[in-house]
């Protein structure tokens, strides 16, 4: 079955507790992207990847590091998480990046990580 | 500034009502996306639709159907003969050429309850 996988899906850890959030994805999709999702503020763009070894930052990138070492993983790295950081997660993935033309790009949303810090 | 601005926080209404999201965006760029994406109470992200900037036919999948206008930056999403599992929340988001290439902009979401 063709899915994005998120691990954990929950999380409770304290402040200054280095983690990660893995993320994978079975559909050799190119280009993959990590969202936060805040009450009254919508999902926010942490970072993106258009491929393997290529990352970009994206609206709120402060706090976190990514990495994208294989196609098929993109870890999002909380190397000294703070209570700001208490949010909903969702990894992403497309065929490729989200101008490509092809009418069969979509992107497919993990099922989400619940991250509370203390 | 806000690229991606959905006035609407809340929306409620009876079963079989029709309802129209709104969703405005601002960008300069002549090449960029449109999405909708609906998010159910399970909390999972669903893609509704993908519209590039050159086409501003308007689309209709069953009960569902967007209204795209450059000439207002507008981008509405209409359910016709609303049912309970409509009720979600809902977001706009645009990507446009000129930014960075994968950044995708989203409004804060437009939370739809339908009533029986």
């Amino acid at each position: 079955e063709a899915q994005v996988t998120q691990n954990p899906r929950y999380l409770i850890t304290v402040t200054g507790k280095k983690l990660t959030v893995t993320c994978s994805q079975n559909m050799n999709h190119e280009y993959m992207s990590w969202y936060r999702q805040d009450p009254g503020l919508g999902l926010r763009q942490i970072y993106y990847s258009m491929n393997v070894e290529v990352t970009d930052k994206g609206d709120v990138p402060e706090g976190y590091k990514v990495s994208r070492k294989e196609k098929r993983n993109f870890p999002l790295i909380l190397e000294s998480p703070s209570p700001n950081q208490t949010s909903l997660y969702f990894c992403a993935s497309s065929l490729q990046g989200l101008l490509a033309a092809s009418s069969y790009n979509e992107q497919f949303f993990g099922p989400g990580t619940r991250l509370t810090v203390l | 500034a806000q690229k991606v601005t959905q006035a609407q926080t809340e929306i409620s209404v009876v079963e079989k009502e029709d309802v129209t999201l709104d969703c405005v965006y601002e960008t300069r760029d002549t090449t960029y996306y449109l999405f909708w994406y609906k998010q159910p109470p399970s909390g999972e992200l669903v893609f509704l639709i993908r519209r590039n900037s050159f086409d501003e036919q308007n689309e209709i999948s069953g009960r569902y159907s967007w209204n795209f206008q450059k000439s207002t930056s507008s981008f509405n999403f209409t359910i016709t003969a609303s049912q309970v599992v409509d009720s979600a929340v809902y977001f706009c988001a645009l990507i446009y050429r000129g930014s960075t290439l994968g950044r995708l902009y989203f409004g804060r979401g437009t939370q739809l309850t339908v009533w029986p």
